[in-house]
């Protein structure tokens, strides 16, 4: 059970959009429609911004969305915000009754 | 809400405890399972393991032999036992709620709390 791999940081300017990659494998992210990402500023609780791939809770912004195709799912944010600066980590169903994590990406609104 | 309490210092070789305290709800209700999470500076976020109110568990594989996760009904908590805990234990680690029914996300966390190992 190897960790998701996500890019360590990624930035961009405000309003634009930006697309943090989390891949897997054929034994997590490419068999279930199970991939959440989470939003973490620091010395906050996480929080749930997709799960099940492209649902959005209640409350979470529509700038959020999610993807997936075959072994890798993406989490887009549009229109960004300053707000948005923080770290986020995807998380998929791996079989089994467990899950495996990413490593997180740093997002930077420059 | 839920809160994490426990020792912030543990000793190479010994056990790890904490205590997640829930809030707001019964921790018996069969909608949600009960979760804890680690977060270090190496690996990220690193799943430990989940308890149904009725005290079924599943945990990371590779921490499996060293962990014990329980819940009390009672006083509306769960726990975690990390045992023969090195530095590589150190890290934050959260208590989480996840939905029941095979949706495998967490909807809701603690804010955490810091245990480092260290003699």
């Amino acid at each position: 059970q190897s960790a998701l791999t996500q890019p360590a940081s990624v930035s961009g300017s405000p309003g634009q959009s930006i697309t943090i990659s989390c891949t897997g494998t054929s034994s997590d992210v490419g068999s279930y429609n199970l991939v959440s990402w989470y939003e973490e500023h620091p010395g906050k609780a996480p929080k749930v911004v997709i799960y099940e791939v492209t649902k959005r809770p209640s409350g979470v912004s529509d700038r959020f969305s999610g993807s997936k195709s075959g072994n890798t799912a993406s989490l887009t944010i549009s229109g960004l915000q300053a707000e948005d600066e923080a770290n986020y980590y995807c998380c998929s169903y791996a079989g089994s009754d467990t899950v495996v994590f990413g490593g997180g990406t740093k997002v930077t609104v420059l | 809400q839920l809160q994490e309490s426990g020792p912030g210092l543990v000793k190479p070789s010994e056990t790890l405890s904490l205590t997640c305290t829930v809030s707001g709800g019964s921790i018996s209700t069969p909608a949600y399972y009960w979760g804890w999470i680690r977060q270090s500076p190496e690996k990220g976020l690193e799943w430990i393991g989940i308890i149904y109110y009725s005290g079924t568990t599943y945990s990371n594989p590779s921490l499996k032999s060293r962990l014990t996760i329980s819940v009390d009904t009672s006083k509306n908590l769960f726990s975690l036992k990390l045992s023969s805990v090195t530095a590589a234990d150190t890290a934050v680690y959260y208590c989480a709620r996840q939905k029941a029914g095979g949706y495998w996300y967490f909807d809701l966390w603690g804010r955490g709390t810091l245990v480092t190992v260290s003699s």
